[in-house]
């Protein structure tokens, strides 16, 4: 079955700098990958999504990245600011085959003013 | 609609007891999904259901661990008997289809076994 790993599992950044976490799929056939962002307490939400046909999106200030070849993905997010602390977990399936989303471990993002 | 309906919130039984978590899923989404929130391990998908019927059960983790939805807006898992290591968060999500982005979260159910 799938397998992603996320990594950092922590990252600590200063308020206005960005922040990259990164995720690594192991099965070829995975082509849907969203990123949940997750706040202390509360469930996660859906907040970028990128499917195998495109290798980049962009909303605002989080961007995604995607290297089919590679096996990798990447969630970019520039000017970060407090509010930004949570928990960003990244995300695979294969969408079309109706299998369900197998999440990465998760990284602890803290933004510091 | 008001989203995915998880009770209880929280939940403390002790070593031995059994435990139920319940799920209501959004009207109309079609599958339903139970992960399991450790620090450990982050979000584990124990189970996941496609119009009622069980697809993938391969991340129960034991037998102890059973998962039920007798129709289309309810879902239960049980856990019988209970050990300190389930402490974790239980989340059910749904979506009207698997790997889509309309996956909805419930709050969350808190289970510490003590």
């Amino acid at each position: 079955g799938e397998n992603v790993e996320q990594h950092p599992s922590t990252l600590s950044v200063q308020e206005g700098d960005s922040a990259v976490i990164k995720c690594t799929y192991s099965d070829s056939a995975s082509n849907y990958f969203p990123w949940y962002k997750q706040e202390l307490g509360k469930r996660p939400q859906l907040i970028i999504d990128i499917r195998s046909n495109v290798g980049e999106k962009k909303d605002q200030r989080i961007a995604v990245t995607l290297n089919k070849t590679a096996k990798h993905f990447s969630l970019h997010i520039t000017e970060t600011q407090p509010e930004d602390s949570a928990v960003y977990f990244c995300a695979a399936s294969m969408n079309q085959a109706g299998t369900a989303l197998i999440f990465g471990k998760g990284t602890t993002l803290s933004v510091s003013s | 609609d008001a989203g995915v309906i998880q009770s209880p919130r929280h939940e403390v039984t002790e070593m031995g007891q059994e435990v139920t978590l319940r799920c209501k899923p959004i009207s109309g989404h079609d599958y339903l999904f139970w992960y399991r929130q450790t620090m450990m391990r982050g979000l584990e998908l124990l189970i996941y259901f496609n119009n009622n019927v069980p697809i993938d059960d391969s991340g129960m983790p034991e037998d102890r661990f059973s998962a039920k939805m007798p129709n289309a807006s309810f879902s239960t898992l049980k856990i019988q008997p209970s050990e300190p290591r389930d402490s974790a968060v239980y989340f059910c999500a749904s979506s009207l289809m698997a790997g889509s982005r309309g996956y909805t979260f419930g709050s969350g159910t808190r289970l510490t076994v003590v």
